[in-house]
């Protein structure tokens, strides 16, 4: 089931430089793309979301992009801090299977002094 | 800050038997998820619960895995006869309403079948 990909499973970028995650997608079914934060040991944490309605969302450092006719989102995060270090997953869902999130193979960022 | 808590961290088990991972949802939550992320792979789905009864399996959730949630504050997954395969992360997850689009995550059971 790839329904959601992260083709790229690591970046490296420099604190205070801007971080791009991508993702595409192949269902035109999902209503809802969300970002998830995690870090070793412990479960996924929430970013940011964007409804299919929608082609962008902001929330402090973090903002989303979503390209419907591409079936492809981005996470931008500037500036990127140390903290942000991090496995960053994409995730998507439906609104007829609400909450049931389909999860990317997930992209490990590093933020370098 | 309101968490989600699973216990066991880890659990080591011998093929064959039985385990139960045990998950505390954030007390106002209503829609309650466990997924799975074997090493190496995605996080994957397992199961939907709301309103004390199934509302969403996927293939893996077989006759092997059950759910329950026994009084209102405990979120359980059992697996009747673990196979190596089940190896794996199991996280809990809940929702506070089907108007919220975050899930809150537990901090995973990490399940070792040998």
């Amino acid at each position: 089931d790839q329904q959601v990909k992260q083709n790229s499973p690591s970046l490296s970028v420099q604190e205070g430089r801007i971080s791009i995650l991508n993702c595409d997608y192949t269902n035109s079914m999902f209503d809802y793309f969300l970002w998830y934060k995690k870090y070793p040991a412990e479960g996924p944490t929430f970013l940011i979301s964007i409804s299919s309605i929608k082609d962008k969302n902001e929330d402090g450092r973090f903002t989303v992009f979503l390209n419907k006719s591409a079936k492809h989102l981005s996470l931008h995060i500037v500036p990127s801090q140390p903290g942000d270090s991090a496995v960053y997953f994409c995730a998507a869902m439906t609104t007829d299977s609400w909450g049931k999130l389909q999860f990317g193979a997930g992209t490990q960022v590093v933020v370098t002094p | 800050e309101p968490e989600v808590t699973q216990t066991p961290s880890h659990q080591v088990t011998q093929m064959g038997q039985e385990v139960i991972l045990r998950c505390v949802p954030i007390s106002n939550h209503l829609y309650f998820y466990w997924y799975r992320q074997i090493l190496g792979q995605k996080v994957e789905f397992l199961v939907s619960f709301y309103n004390n009864e199934i509302s969403e399996k996927s293939e893996i959730f077989d006759d092997q895995f059950s759910v329950e949630r026994p009084d209102g504050s405990n979120f359980t997954l059992k697996i009747r006869s673990t196979k190596l395969e089940d190896s794996a992360m199991y996280f809990c997850a809940s929702y506070r309403s089907s108007m919220n689009t975050e899930a809150f995550f537990g901090q995973g059971t990490r399940l070792t079948v040998v």
